[in-house]
């Protein structure tokens, strides 16, 4: 079974303070993504990433970088952290498409507070 | 981009009556309508998924249903438990979509009365 692990399930932080989320895929995924999950707005792609050193901005980058230095690690770093970063973060990954599987596998969450 | 509405945003049922959720996405290339569960605090599951080569897919007391002209897919529930409450998502991708992202619906809590 896959699994995707991200580092910390709860974070406190404080405005200004630059905040890295980690997240790590033990299943050689080429694909990996991140979420960040609010109450009546569903899940929102902030980045993605399809290869190593590979980036692609999703729907909601403003106020975010992310770093794929190796396959199986995807970091969202958090320039200078804001009140309205508070949020639950979302790490996936899924294969490369092989006509198998589409499939995304979701981590825990990381909830982030900012105050 | 893709646009993705889901309905209702909430519901409620007893239990052993059946729930439906829909969802209408709005780019017609989309071709791959996935359905997530989410319980309170846990990580969102895949609990059945459809390409668009297939107009229905059951999967014992689940089905989704896809309507490609009309662009618009549901999920149906039979039979409900009170382990079905939780909140649920709908999503597309199409294959235009870079690593064939996913866009969400903004989810639909349902809650099963005993």
């Amino acid at each position: 079974d896959v699994k995707v692990t991200q580092s910390s399930r709860y974070l406190v932080k404080r405005t200004g303070e630059k905040v890295f989320l980690e997240c790590v895929q033990d299943m050689d995924h080429e694909n990996m993504f991140w979420y960040r999950q609010d109450p009546g707005l569903g899940l929102r792609l902030i980045y993605f990433s399809y290869d190593v050193k590979m980036k692609e901005k999703g729907d909601i980058p403003e106020g975010y970088s992310v770093s794929r230095e190796k396959k199986e690690r995807f970091s969202l770093i958090l320039e200078s952290a804001s009140t309205n970063q508070t949020s639950m973060y979302l790490c996936a990954s899924r294969p490369r498409d092989s006509g198998a599987t589409w499939r995304y596998t979701f981590g825990s969450g990381t909830r982030l507070t900012v105050v | 981009g893709e646009n993705v509405e889901q309905h209702p945003s909430t519901l409620s049922v007893q239990e052993g009556d059946s729930a439906v959720i829909k969802c209408t996405y709005s780019d017609s290339a989309s071709n791959y309508f996935p359905w997530y569960k989410q319980e309170l605090g846990k990580r969102p599951q895949l609990i059945i998924d459809i390409r668009s080569n297939v107009g229905e897919k059951k999967d014992q007391r689940i089905a989704v249903t896809l309507n490609k002209t009309a662009k618009h897919f549901s999920l149906h529930i039979t039979e409900t438990q009170p382990e079905d409450s939780a909140v649920y998502f709908c999503a597309v991708t199409h294959p235009g979509a870079g690593s064939y992202q996913l866009t969400f619906g903004k989810g639909t809590k349902l809650s099963v009365i005993p």
